[in-house]
């Protein structure tokens, strides 16, 4: 019974680049939340996703972030044009249904690096 | 409104003491505050949660402890032992509006020595 899946781990980008940080949720959940922990800090709500739907994103940055969880694959955080400030641990969620999205699963999350 | 604001930074404790880490919060639309425990390179994993028509609800050594009228809510860890040594994390949720998301505390890095 695979938990939420995260990939890359590990990601380094140099400035200008772009960052691809991808999650699968566990089986049978369909939404799907990312949160952003800078060092030495809590972690931060970005933006709460559902099947080819966006339902909150209120915590994203307007320019630069986007997110996706398309009807078939995983769920898609993409920076573009990265900063050493968007350096951080980025933390995929996910919920089995409309009721308990109180109860969130966490992923492993993706360290990315900007140098 | 929407914080969380959780104390202390850092705590340590002598094997089997007990671990207390307190959060307070403004927002009274929040409904549900989950505890999160954190271990380096890993994801928080959910570990205790409570809802305010409760005071205080128990897992094991794990107690949470919650007082509306205050507004705050803390964790107990009993007879601490060196493997819960990690970062905790509360956290609170609320839901209409603000559904799915969950307002973290700014965590406490516990140290249990053996």
């Amino acid at each position: 019974n695979a938990g939420v899946m995260q990939n890359p781990r590990h990601l380094v980008r140099r400035r200008g680049q772009e960052a691809r940080l991808r999650c699968s949720p566990m089986k049978g959940h369909s939404h799907v939340y990312w949160y952003r922990q800078l060092p030495e800090e809590g972690l931060k709500f970005m933006v709460y996703l559902q099947k080819e739907n966006i339902i909150d994103e209120s915590g994203m940055p307007k320019e630069r972030f986007s997110a996706e969880f398309p009807k078939e694959g995983p769920s898609i955080l993409r920076i573009q044009q990265v900063v050493r400030g968007d350096s951080a641990a980025y933390f995929c969620a996910s919920s089995p249904s409309l009721a308990s999205t109180d109860t969130q699963y966490f992923g492993p999350g993706t360290r990315l690096t900007v140098l | 409104q929407q914080q969380v604001k959780q104390s202390p930074q850092s705590l340590i404790v002598q094997k089997g003491g007990i671990s207390i880490i307190n959060c307070a919060y403004e927002n009274t639309a929040f409904d549900y505050f989950p505890w999160y425990q954190q271990f380096p390179g890993k994801g928080p994993a959910l570990l205790i949660a409570i809802r305010p028509d409760v005071s205080e609800k128990k897992e094991g050594r794990f107690t949470i402890s919650f007082n509306k009228s205050a507004k705050q809510f803390s964790l107990h860890i009993m007879d601490s032992q060196p493997g819960d040594s990690a970062t905790y994390f509360c956290a609170a949720f609320a839901g209409g509006t603000s559904y799915g998301k969950l307002t973290f505390g700014q965590g406490t890095i516990l140290t249990v020595h053996p």
